[in-house]
């Protein structure tokens, strides 16, 4: 069954070090979302990405983020100078055109010392 | 502010046994209400709803919305352990595919 996978499954990174996420979606998806879930806390929507390009994000998704299709299969995430509190599980999710269902991978979990 | 709360935030019931999960939404531009199982890391997508009153199921998985009075449940019966995990909802906007999350609820099944 194809699945949304990400690299690495846990980074850990020094605060104000740039780190970088991937993920690669489902192949005939369109929609791609970045996800994040602090420990113990709620999955916060950070931003969506369609048709090469930003259709949404949320406060959350400031200028030390950003997000990019660098080829046909990788979506990435961008952090250029973690904090402390950007320690969280990122997701990375996409869907298909029509049904919107959005499918999650097994996430990233981002530890910043 | 887009709002989804779910109750309750812990269950703790025997196999065999029946649960229901709420889950309220406040959305502007709302969509569609969402349900997820998250056992160890990725949320697993149960069911999509869209249309009030159309009863979705899976196995023993079922879930409802009401539009009108802006909620969903999601019911498991005969319960089994494996059915332990955080059960998540979320909303779906219109205007763009961002999904607002609930806290979720905490189901444990025992033996």
């Amino acid at each position: 069954e194809p699945e949304v996978t990400q690299t690495p499954s846990h980074q850990v990174t020094q605060m104000g070090q740039e780190v970088i996420l991937r993920c690669v979606p489902i192949s005939n998806h369109l929609y791609f979302y970045w996800y994040r879930q602090i420990l113990g806390q709620k999955v916060e929507f950070l931003v969506s990405f369609y048709n090469n390009e930003i259709s949404e994000k949320s406060e959350i998704f400031d200028d030390q983020f950003s997000v990019e299709r660098p080829d046909g299969s990788n979506f990435t995430l961008k952090i250029r100078s973690t904090k402390l509190e950007d320690s969280a599980m990122y997701f990375c999710a996409s869907s298909e055109p029509r049904s919107l269902e959005a499918f999650f991978g097994q996430g990233t979990r981002l530890t910043v010392v | 502010e887009d709002k989804v709360v779910q109750s309750p935030l812990s269950l703790v019931v025997h196999e065999g046994d029946t649960v229901t999960l709420n889950c309220s939404y406040e959305v502007t531009n709302f969509r569609s209400l969402l349900w997820y199982k998250q056992e160890k890391k990725a949320p697993t997508f149960l069911f999509m709803l869209t249309s009030s009153g159309i009863e979705k199921k899976s196995g023993r998985l079922s879930s409802i919305l009401d539009k009108k009075e802006l909620f969903s449940i999601l019911n498991i019966t005969a319960t089994q352990t494996g059915d332990s995990a955080i059960y998540l909802c979320a909303a779906q906007e219109t205007s763009g595919s961002r999904l607002t999350f609930g806290e979720g609820t905490q189901l444990t099944v025992n033996p």
